[in-house]
């Protein structure tokens, strides 16, 4: 069974950086694409970035791009998200999905965690 | 770059059946989907991958409840014999290079 939990999650004031984890398990982790997706408060899904199962190759979203890194360590099953300078409209909860099938990042979500919450305020 | 366009809001009565709708914007009619489900609350759960001729390919325990279809550049996903907890957050999803879009989503509410 694919499971993903994230973590990291927390207040923090505007500027500040925060680091959420996703580690996940069930699956062969280095052979799958995974992105975080971010939901702020009463709004909907918005993809935040992404990487390829190797780690070789990342995105981000326009929103996030210069201030957050996606990377991976395949060694121990765990995605994170680095985030400096954070803002306000940061502020949402956090998920991890997975990629479907060995289709690096072009591809759709068929597995997601529970998410963490990140809340920027001062 | 392509654009999902959803309705904010849709309801129905506990039993029936609704049609919710995606729709690609101009120039990305030929593009496959895929619908997530969003209880309140929890994390977002995919429910099927959606091409253009309609053929879908449903998660792990999705029920038969679910279907989709397609018509030119709408997408559709079809839930017949509405229960509680069908009550949720409904988003459409496509995908490109470095790239991945939700619509808006819509809220179905049962009644």
């Amino acid at each position: 069974e694919v499971q993903m939990l994230e973590s990291g999650g927390g207040l923090v004031q505007p500027g500040g950086s925060l680091r959420l984890s996703c580690a996940a398990s069930g699956f062969t982790f280095s052979n799958y694409g995974m992105s975080w997706v971010r939901r702020a408060p009463g709004k909907g899904l918005e993809w935040v970035s992404g990487v390829s199962g190797s780690g070789d190759n990342t995105y981000y979203a326009d929103s996030v791009k210069g201030r957050f890194t996606i990377s991976r360590d395949n060694s121990k099953n765990t995605l994170y998200l680095q985030m400096n300078s954070l803002r306000a409209e940061d502020t949402a909860v956090y998920y991890c999905a997975k990629g479907y099938g060995l289709s690096g990042t072009n591809t759709y979500f068929d597995d997601w965690g529970q998410g963490t919450l990140v809340t920027v305020s001062s | 770059q392509v654009v999902l366009t959803q309705s904010p809001s849709a309801s129905a009565s506990l039993g029936a059946s609704v049609k919710l709708t995606c729709t690609l914007s101009s120039g990305h009619s030929t593009y496959a989907i895929a619908w997530h489900q969003q209880q309140p609350e929890k994390g977002p759960r995919y429910l099927m991958r959606l091409n253009s001729g309609g053929s879908h390919t449903k998660g792990d325990g999705i029920p038969d409840r679910f279907s989709g279809s397609s018509s030119g550049a709408e997408r559709y996903l079809t839930i017949s014999s509405l229960q509680s907890e069908d009550e949720a957050d409904y988003y459409c999803q496509t995908w490109g290079t470095g790239i991945q879009v939700f619509g808006g989503g819509t809220k179905l509410t049962v009644l």
